[in-house]
């Protein structure tokens, strides 16, 4: 069964920028067929999609955070990763990571880890 | 605010048939045959229901079933289970590698 967990700092000065990693088990990431995500949700709100990177290493961005967004991969390690710069406190939210087998749909999540920006 | 519109809430007692709406726009769930429903318990990682409107992944019980009119899809729970409890997402593919998300429907089991 593949897994997936997200780990980093659950708190980022505001300003600064948020560092996350996803490392996946259970499975391959080298198959050469699937995008890996990130989606966020903010206290007491909905999901949203932040972005994904196929495994050729091309990526994708939401227009709203596209300028401050970095996704990046390291198959070997099995592990991608988001990085935020700038943050503020809308910023705030349950940060998840994802497999999505297409650009249409997203198949396994991780738990997700709760990151604040505050001072 | 959410792209797609979801109720917060639905209820329905054990063995009653329960649906759950999700509304979005011609650009979304009207625009393309792919939508997915997620199942989220508390602490847990969100689990895939359906997808591509009607499909069931491997594993997910026939009691869930998918159906999309226009711009609103729709889950129904046939004979929901005590187990089903959980808070139910719905996600529509909006072009340019873009997905995007209902507010999350709160099903309780009375």
């Amino acid at each position: 069964q593949l897994q997936l967990q997200e780990s980093g700092p659950g708190l980022v000065n505001p300003s600064e920028t948020l560092p996350l990693t996803c490392t996946v088990s259970g499975g391959s990431m080298d198959s050469g067929i699937y995008y890996w995500a990130w989606i966020r949700q903010p206290p007491g709100k909905g999901l949203e999609w932040i972005g994904s990177i196929y495994s050729s290493g091309r990526t994708y961005y939401t227009p709203s955070l596209k300028s401050r967004v970095t996704i990046s991969l390291d198959m070997s390690k099995y592990q991608f990763s988001l990085r935020l710069s700038s943050v503020t406190a809308a910023d705030t939210a349950l940060y998840y990571c994802a497999r999505a087998p297409s650009a249409t749909r997203v198949d396994y999540w991780g738990q997700g880890i709760l990151v604040t920006v505050s001072s | 605010q959410s792209t797609l519109t979801q109720p917060p809430s639905a209820s329905g007692s054990p063995g009653q048939s329960v649906t759950i709406s999700c509304t979005g726009t011609s650009s979304d769930i009207g625009g393309y045959n792919y939508v997915s429903w997620y199942q989220h318990h508390p602490a847990k990682a969100p689990k895939l229901m359906i997808y591509d409107v009607t499909k069931r992944p491997s594993g997910v019980p026939d009691r869930f079933s998918g159906s999309k009119s226009g711009n609103t899809a729709s889950l129904t729970v046939s004979g929901v289970q005590a187990e089903d409890e959980a808070d139910y997402y719905c996600t529509s593919y909006a072009g340019n590698n873009n997905l995007v998300f209902g507010g999350g429907t709160k099903l309780t089991v009375l």
